[in-house]
């Protein structure tokens, strides 16, 4: 199983500013996901990062606003740019694994929890 | 389009009580469902999959392809039950970025 290391784990940041989150795996993995939380909501993807190529955006996020680097099989950031009070969320780096099926289980980070005030 | 809807945002039942955790699904193609679980002040993590038809921590989810359903349940709830708990498909045959439900926090009272 996929250990992920995800960092800061919380910080609170001034609105207009900028905060970039670390997902390190401890094993090789084609894609990784990033995915916010939001209090009540389901877990919402963001994007889709893989290696070598630039990330895939879900509907209603764009690349200004979370840029994406993917420089290797193991290490991911996302930076939530000029943030507002809105962007406060819960942000999970996750990565999936295959069964034994043909399907997949999704790991996580432990999270990076972001007030913007 | 795949979706996961789980209707009940909290549920809040006794020790010893019974639980029943709503998912429902839609899905063109022949589905993988998981249910994952956040206890307090720890990251997600899976809690048990369809394909396993495992027992874990006493809970169980049977899939139901006629109701498209992948409800959770344990006989005899605990208080160390209480979390977060999310639904979550993925497409078999490769297309497998999982979907979540908004999921449902289960709440036992002593």
């Amino acid at each position: 199983s996929a250990v992920i290391s995800q960092k800061p784990s919380r910080d609170i940041c001034q609105r207009g500013t900028s905060l970039t989150i670390q997902c390190q795996v401890d094993s090789q993995v084609t894609m990784m996901f990033w995915y916010r939380q939001q209090p009540g909501q389901s877990l919402t993807l963001i994007a889709t990062a893989n290696q070598g190529s630039e990330a895939t955006y879900e509907s209603g996020f764009v690349i200004d606003k979370f840029p994406i680097s993917r420089p290797n099989l193991t290490f991911s950031t996302l930076t939530v740019s000029n943030m507002s009070p809105e962007d406060s969320s819960i942000y999970l780096c996750s990565v999936d694994e295959l069964t034994d099926r043909g399907g997949t289980e999704a790991f996580f980070g432990q999270g990076t929890r972001l007030t913007v005030v | 389009a795949q979706r996961v809807t789980q209707p009940e945002k909290l549920l809040s039942v006794f020790k010893g009580a019974p639980v029943e955790l709503k998912c429902n699904y839609s899905y063109s193609g022949s589905p993988e469902l998981f249910w994952y679980v956040q206890y307090s002040r720890q990251r997600l993590q899976l809690l048990l999959r369809h394909i396993s038809r495992e027992s874990i921590k006493g809970f169980t989810a049977d899939l139901n392809k006629g109701e498209t359903s992948f409800h959770l349940k344990k006989p005899f709830a605990q208080e160390e039950d209480s979390a977060m708990y999310y639904c979550a498909l993925s497409g078999s045959g490769g297309s497998y970025i999982p979907t979540f439900g908004r999921g449902t926090s289960l709440i036992v009272h002593p």
